[in-house]
Formats: C-alpha cells, sequence, structure tokens
C-alpha cells in the first residue's frame, strides 16, 4: 500500500540533545512538507521541499534542520536550539502540480523533551 | 498573507444532531484551493475535499456536505445525522496556487475544531 510512515511515533529527547525523526513516502510525489501542531495552534509549517537536494524554511524553521537527498525520504532533525521542541510533528507530501492537490499525511510522532 | 479562521474552538452534539463546521478564509490570490481534513484521535490526517477557487458548487458526499461562497469567503462543513465516529478534530486549509516551483503550495491551516458526538 502506498502511503506515509513516520518513525518513530513517541520520542523522548533529554535537553541539549539532536533528535532526527523520519519520513519515508512511496507515493513518488516530489513535494514534501513538515508541520508541527501544538494544542489549540492548529498545524504550522516548519520546512517544506519541492525537489531533492533542494528545501525552503516555513513558518517556523528556527531550532530545526532537515534534508532531501532521496525522493522518498525527508527527515527532520530537531536541534538543542529549538527552545520548546515537545509537540506533535506532522510529515505530507504531495505533487507539486499547479490545480492543488491535496497532500497526504503521516500517522505524526510526538516528541517529549524530558 | 493568507489566513484561515475557525472560530469554532470545541462543538458537542448528541448523536443523529447536524452540525456545520465554519470556515472562513483570507487570500489575495484570485486561484486558490480549499480542503477541509480530519484528525481522529490516531493522530493522521485525512482529506475529505478539495475546492477550487472558480467552482463554487456545493457538493454532497453521504452524510458530508460542503457549502463555498466566494462573496463571504467562506468554505463552511455540514455533517448530517452525526455518528460517534465523526468526533475528531477538523480542519480547514488554504493554499494558494503560486507559480511552479514557486513554493506556494504548502497548506495554511486554521487551529481546528473539536466536534464531539455524544451518543
Amino acid at each position: 500500500d502506498g502511503g506515509i510512515t513516520q518513525s518513530p511515533k513517541y520520542l523522548f529527547r533529554k535537553e541539549g540533545q539532536n533528535v532526527t525523526l523520519s519520513c519515508e513516502q512511496n507515493l513518488n510525489h516530489d513535494a514534501m512538507y513538515w508541520y508541527r501542531q501544538d494544542p489549540g495552534q492548529g498545524l504550522r509549517l516548519i520546512y517544506y521541499s519541492q525537489i531533492v537536494n533542494d528545501f525552503q524554511k516555513g513558518d517556523i524553521a528556527e531550532g530545526y534542520s532537515v534534508s532531501r537527498e532521496k525522493k522518498e525520504s525527508f527527515p527532520l532533525t530537531v536541534t538543542s536550539a529549538q527552545k520548546n521542541p515537545t509537540a506533535f510533528y506532522l510529515c505530507a507530501s504531495s505533487i507539486p502540480a499547479g490545480d492543488g492537490t491535496e497532500a497526504f499525511f503521516g500517522q505524526g510522532t510526538r516528541l517529549t523533551v524530558v | 498573507a493568507q489566513k484561515v479562521t475557525q472560530a469554532q474552538t470545541e462543538i458537542s452534539v448528541v448523536e443523529k444532531e447536524d452540525v456545520t463546521l465554519d470556515c472562513v478564509y483570507e487570500t489575495r490570490d484570485t486561484t486558490y484551493y480549499l480542503f477541509w481534513y480530519k484528525q481522529p484521535p490516531s493522530g493522521e490526517l485525512v482529506f475529505l475535499i478539495r475546492r477550487n477557487s472558480f467552482d463554487e458548487q456545493n457538493e454532497i458526499s453521504g452524510r458530508y456536505s460542503w457549502n463555498f461562497q466566494k462573496s463571504t469567503s467562506s468554505f463552511n462543513f455540514t455533517i448530517t445525522a452525526s455518528q460517534v465516529v465523526d468526533s475528531a478534530v477538523y480542519f480547514c486549509a488554504l493554499s494558494e496556487a503560486g507559480s511552479p516551483g514557486a513554493g506556494s503550495y504548502q497548506l495554511t491551516f486554521g487551529k481546528g475544531t473539536k466536534l464531539s458526538v455524544i451518543p
């Protein structure tokens, strides 16, 4: 079955550590996205990538980094510079055509700082 | 800048009641796309519908219907005869068309409306 796989589902991080969230898709989509969800805040865009080896900052990129070495993979690193990383992180992908095709989402990773 | 407002933070209804979720948007583009997503407790966002700015026809899909009105910049979602399985957070989202490669396809989400259907 085609879809988006995020791992792990739950992640605990000690303060000062970097952690990497995995996102893999087998939908052959060119575009991939990372969103952060906080209670009552909706979803906010962290980074997006329209094509391999290229990515752009979203609205809240500070303290995060990404890479796009393969079309199928778009990992997100939460660095120690991110002051409040506890949140629910969602990865998505889409065909970046001009007709507003819908984005497909993974099941999310819940990150908690301990 | 684009913006999506979902004024209803939480709604509770009794099973079999009808319920309407409101969505108001702001954009300067003449070409844009509106979406509704459902987020059940499992966390994954499930796509429900897409509507482009040139198509103001209302749409019905089973118990779900959507009312798009450009005059009021609204894209409301109605669930008829609600069921417990409809309990979820519902997000309205907007995407501006932009130009190819310009990176304008990312979605701007509202803050969501949490719907609780009580048996």
